[in-house]
């Protein structure tokens, strides 16, 4: 089945604590980011890849990270969360910009 | 920068007619609609590419007027099922380079 996996799918974390939430796909899908959504606010970008090893920041990259060593893989970095990065999460790839986005399951992040 | 949506909020009921609106400021290639229900990752409607377009699914269909930069949602004779968040994306290239930019979205109420 095609799909965008994410996980963890609800994490509570505290103050300065790394940690990493995975996107994977299966579809060969060239193109991947990562959004966040707050109320309000909508589907915000953060990072974007348009291949291996290849990224650019989207509209609020601070305090996060990407890499893209592998083109299924897209994992999202916190390398010191803070309360204002409480949000819901997406991942989302596809084969290109313009063609549909795959979105993952959503990734719910509390940070105390 | 985010495209501009409106309205804000759509209230129907069940077999009323409505239309969303999306626009941005920048030129643009191509302009995605994703609806998204509560809890729930965005799930894609349609794509309407530069070229004014006018794209149908369903009771749901879209324009891409390019000359203004604007897209237009219609959805026809409105259904419950058709209640949630109503995103546009819009893509913006410049050379290589694209980078695909969400709306706040609407929310859209579909009453019995």
């Amino acid at each position: 089945e095609a799909q965008v996996t994410q996980n963890p799918r609800y994490l509570i974390t505290v103050t300065g604590k790394k940690l990493t939430v995975t996107c994977s796909q299966n579809m060969n899908h060239e193109y991947m980011s990562w959004y966040r959504q707050d109320p309000g606010l909508g589907l915000r970008q953060i990072y974007y890849s348009m291949n291996v090893e290849v990224t650019d920041k989207g509209d609020v990259p601070e305090g996060y990270k990407v890499s893209r060593k592998e083109k299924r893989n897209f994992p999202l970095i916190l390398e010191s969360p803070s309360p204002n990065q409480t949000s819901l999460y997406f991942c989302a790839s596809s084969t290109r910009t313009e063609e549909t986005q795959y979105f993952g399951p959503g990734t719910r992040l509390l940070v105390l | 920068q985010q495209p501009v949506q409106s309205p804000q909020a759509v209230i129907l009921r069940e077999g009323e007619d409505a239309v969303i609106n999306c626009s941005s400021s920048k030129a643009l290639y191509s302009v995605h609609w994703y609806r998204q229900k509560h809890g729930e990752a965005p799930v894609f409607l349609m794509i309407l590419l530069k070229g004014g377009e006018q794209k149908g699914h369903e009771k749901i269909s879209a324009s891409f007027n390019e000359k203004k930069q604007q897209s237009s949602l219609y959805l026809t004779a409105s259904q419950l099922s058709y209640s949630g968040t109503y995103f546009c994306g819009t893509e913006v290239r410049n050379g290589a380079n694209s980078k695909l930019t969400f709306g706040k979205g609407i929310t859209l109420s579909v009453r019995p």
